[in-house]
């Protein structure tokens, strides 16, 4: 089964902070997509950024952008000027394309101090 | 648009006893994906229907099951109920069955078996 590693299972960080959280994953496929979502407490998960595999360009939504590469199998997620309402559990989801799914990661909880 | 919506939000129930959980997803969308989330196993994809199929299924026994609507509504459900089931159960939407879809999760179900 296709696997997905987070290594960090909890960070904190000050306001205002730069913030990367790693993720390395296995694939045999070359086209797919990589996603983080964002799991905020006692709220419902929400996208934060997609990568497309055949990019090359990192994806960049706001403060969040993404440092991929592909021959490594490695999906960071980094956060500028972290905001006291990122303070949520992240999750990398690459796809399972072996079994055409998503598949998630164990989560990094990432704590943003005032 | 209305978000993905399920119901219950919170059950409590007793160990060998079973159990239904109902997710409406957001209009439109006719990929309906179930997943449990627990502390120590973070999220496990279940299964996922598309247009009244199921199309994948995750490594979960028999006891967990699942159906889908002709409006896409889709029910979940867990006979004899283990300790071990107790978690949160997140169904998530979107519109297509490609991967590179965002999923649209909604609150969950927290389900504690004693």
């Amino acid at each position: 089964a296709q696997t997905v590693t987070q290594s960090q299972p909890e960070m904190s960080v000050q306001e205002a902070e730069t913030v990367t959280l790693s993720c390395t994953y296995d694939t045999s496929e070359n086209n797919y997509y990589l996603f983080w979502y964002k799991q905020p407490p006692s709220r419902q998960m929400i996208l934060v950024i997609r990568q497309e595999a055949y990019k090359q360009q990192n994806a960049t939504e706001n403060r969040f952008s993404v440092n991929f590469q592909k021959a490594a199998k490695s999906f960071s997620l980094k956060i500028s000027d972290s905001q006291l309402g990122d303070t949520a559990m992240y999750f990398c989801a690459p796809p399972d394309s072996r079994d055409d799914k998503i598949i998630f990661g164990k989560g990094t909880r990432l704590h943003i101090l005032p | 648009k209305a978000g993905v919506t399920q119901t219950p939000r919170y059950l409590i129930k007793t160990r060998g006893q079973q159990v239904t959980l109902s997710c409406s997803p957001i209009s439109g969308h006719r990929s309906v994906s179930w997943y449990q989330q627990t502390p120590g196993q973070g999220l496990q994809f279940l299964f996922e229907y598309f247009s009244e199929t199921q199309r994948n299924k995750g490594n979960f026994p028999g006891r967990f099951s699942g159906r889908q609507f002709s409006n896409s509504r889709s029910e979940m459900n867990v006979s004899t109920l283990e300790l071990g089931d107790s978690a949160l159960y997140l169904c998530a939407s979107r519109e297509g069955q490609r991967l590179y879809n965002e999923q649209f999760f909604g609150p969950g179900t927290r389900l504690t078996v004693l």
